[in-house]
């Protein structure tokens, strides 16, 4: 069973940083593309970025780009996303998701809340 | 880039059928596949449809996908409709720079 556990959430202030990662399981991670997707509160869902299955290649929705960075270690079937810079407009439920062209698996969020 | 819009509510009584649309504003909605998401109130998000037509295992067989190259638009049709359907679906496709795009979301109530 696929399992995907994000872990890092938290209240940080305007401008401050977190890094949040995610706990991949029951598949072969090296093999698959990964994304983090985000929801702020009542709002839809918004892309925030891809990695490739060995890292080479990196995308980032246009308001995150030169603040976030998407990173991930096959090693310990890990994904993680640095955010620095932080906004208000940041807080979110952050999820990590596991793509095969579209995403096919998701994990169950974790709340970032800027705010002073 | 594009995007991707869908309409903000449907409704439609148990045991109906109903279908949302996503329509591409730019490009072919056939250049990409579109995937079909399920988020009930408080939940993450599911898959309910990959590659345009596609159900996961687990996925009833109540719940399809097609695309319609003459009007750029993609639609999910749920048959047999039950109140446990009721959630919100939001459609997602991706363009040739690896950069994903999702619907604004359609909420569905099952009344």
């Amino acid at each position: 069973e696929v399992q995907l556990v994000e872990s890092g959430g938290g209240l940080v202030q305007p401008g401050g940083s977190l890094r949040l990662s995610c706990a991949a399981s029951g598949f072969t991670f090296s093999s698959y593309w990964m994304s983090w997707v985000r929801q702020a509160p009542g709002k839809g869902l918004e892309w925030v970025a891809n990695i490739k299955q060995d890292g080479s290649e990196k995308y980032y929705v246009d308001s995150v780009k030169g603040r976030f960075t998407i990173s991930r270690d096959n090693a310990k079937n890990s994904l993680y996303l640095q955010m620095n810079s932080l906004r208000a407009e940041d807080t979110a439920v952050y999820y990590c998701a596991r793509k095969s062209r579209g995403i096919r698996n998701w994990g169950q969020g974790t709340l970032v809340t800027v705010s002073s | 880039n594009f995007m991707l819009t869908q309409p903000h509510s449907v409704s439609e009584s148990p045991g109906k059928t109903v279908t949302i649309s996503c329509t591409r504003s730019s490009g072919s909605i056939a250049s990409n596949y579109v995937q079909w998401y399920q988020q009930r109130p408080g939940s993450a998000p599911t898959t309910v449809i990959y590659e345009d037509n596609q159900r996961p295992s687990g996925v009833p067989d109540r719940f399809s996908g097609s695309i319609d190259s003459s009007s750029n638009s993609a639609s999910l049709t749920i048959s047999g409709l039950k109140t446990e359907d009721e959630a919100d679906y939001y459609c997602q496709s991706y363009d040739s720079s690896n950069h994903d795009v999702f619907g604004g979301g359609t909420k569905l109530t099952v009344l």
